[in-house]
Parts: structure tokens; C-alpha cells; sequence
């Protein structure tokens, strides 16, 4: 079974500047998550995503970033613009269903000079 | 006060030792814990998932929950070099909707 793909793995960009985050889940996962985990820290919810709706945007931060999951499958997560604590490594987990187990991709690492 | 707080370490422990993690918390709605290890550069994968109160053991791992000190162990027997990673812990009050902790860093010596 293939995991969680997530792409680039790295993107280095200057503040103010905008940048795309791709991801796909595992084939017939209906839930999908985004992380954000700064340097020394836990994974911080996002958004969560069950099939193309949206269950809890609650943590994002909806002034720059944003994010879809068009026909339930794959998703991005934009930011627009970027700013110096954006700095982090953004995490796409996916789930069978609302509440199972979460298997978590390899994570984009973001730098924002 | 943090939510989730864990010991960031750096841990390091020789082969063959038995391995103590720890994580308290402040939410006493919490009653769904979970421990994650996340090798450098990799996503977080899931070790053990409890509920409530008590103890689980899968291998050589065993989850502990104290609901009433609010502490939550993870405890590695027999480690080995490939259990070097960071552990996270993460809880929640309704199964879903998780708070994960900073992670401890663990070295495992040959």
C-alpha cells in the first residue's frame, strides 16, 4: 500500500512571497489533514478535510494561508504571503475515516528567508 | 501553562536499556493518549493508542495512563540503535481532535 505523498520535500522562498504545497493521501482515505511543526515542537493542526469539505479550520491562519481538496482526493495548502515564522515543516496526514488512524507523509520543509 | 509538556531531551541510553518517556498535561477532558515516533526527516508514525486509564503492551513497548496525576509514560524494553528517533505524545478528548506535545529526542548507543 503506498503511503502519503507530500511534494516538494524542501522549498526555500523570501518572505512575502507565495508558495504551494501539494499532497496525496492514501488511495480511499476519505479524511486529510495538514500540520504545521515549528523547530522543537508537536505537530499543530491546520485544517482537516473529510472527502472535500471542511470539518475544522479553526488553526489556520485564513488572512495567508489557505487550502482545498478539489473531488476528495488530492489537496494544497497555499500561503500567500509568506512570513518569517512560517518557517516549518508542513505535514499531510490521511485517515480511513473521521477519528482512525492517521498515517502521516513525509512532510515539506519550508524555509522563509 | 502548556497544554501537552514532555521533556525535549536530547536521552540518551545504551543498548539494551530499558526506556522511560513521559508526558503530562493541563486538559483533564483528555482520555484518548497516543505515542508517535518520528525519525529524522519522516512523518510521525503511531506506536500505541489508549484509552482511559491503564496499561498496553505491544512488543517491547508498554503505554501507562495515570488520569488522576494526569502523566502518561511510553516505556521501550531491550532498545536498539533503530529506536533512535523523537517521541511524541498526543491526547485528546474526543478522539479526534489531537494535541500532540514537543517530543522527546532519543539516542539509543551501540
Amino acid at each position: 500500500e503506498a503511503g502519503v505523498a507530500q511534494s516538494p520535500r524542501y522549498k526555500i522562498i523570501e518572505k512575502r512571497q507565495s508558495v504551494a504545497f501539494w499532497c496525496n493521501p492514501i488511495s480511499g482515505h476519505a479524511t486529510l489533514y495538514w500540520y504545521q511543526q515549528i523547530l522543537g515542537q508537536g505537530p499543530k493542526l491546520l485544517i482537516q478535510f473529510q472527502n472535500n469539505g471542511v470539518v475544522d479550520d479553526s488553526q489556520l491562519p485564513k488572512d495567508r494561508f489557505s487550502a482545498e481538496r478539489l473531488k476528495g482526493v488530492d489537496s494544497t495548502l497555499k500561503i500567500q504571503p509568506a512570513k518569517l515564522e512560517d518557517s516549518a515543516v508542513y505535514l499531510c496526514a490521511s485517515s480511513l475515516a473521521f477519528g482512525d488512524e492517521q498515517f502521516f507523509g513525509p512532510g515539506t520543509r519550508l524555509t522563509v528567508l | 501553562q502548556k497544554e501537552v509538556e514532555q521533556d525535549p531531551g536530547p536521552l540518551s541510553v545504551p543498548e539494551g536499556a530499558i526506556v522511560s518517556l513521559n508526558c503530562t498535561y493541563s486538559n483533564s477532558a483528555f482520555q484518548y493518549f497516543m505515542w508517535y515516533r518520528q525519525y529524522s526527516r519522516k512523518g510521525p508514525e503511531l506506536l500505541m493508542y489508549t484509552y482511559s486509564s491503564g496499561n498496553k503492551e505491544d512488543g517491547r513497548f508498554t503505554a501507562q495512563v495515570d488520569k488522576s496525576s494526569k502523566y502518561i509514560s511510553l516505556f521501550i524494553r531491550d532498545s536498539q540503535p533503530s529506536d533512535s528517533a523523537t517521541y511524541l505524545c498526543a491526547m485528546s478528548n474526543d478522539g479526534q481532535n489531537f494535541v500532540f506535545g514537543p517530543g522527546t529526542r532519543l539516542s539509543v548507543l551501540p
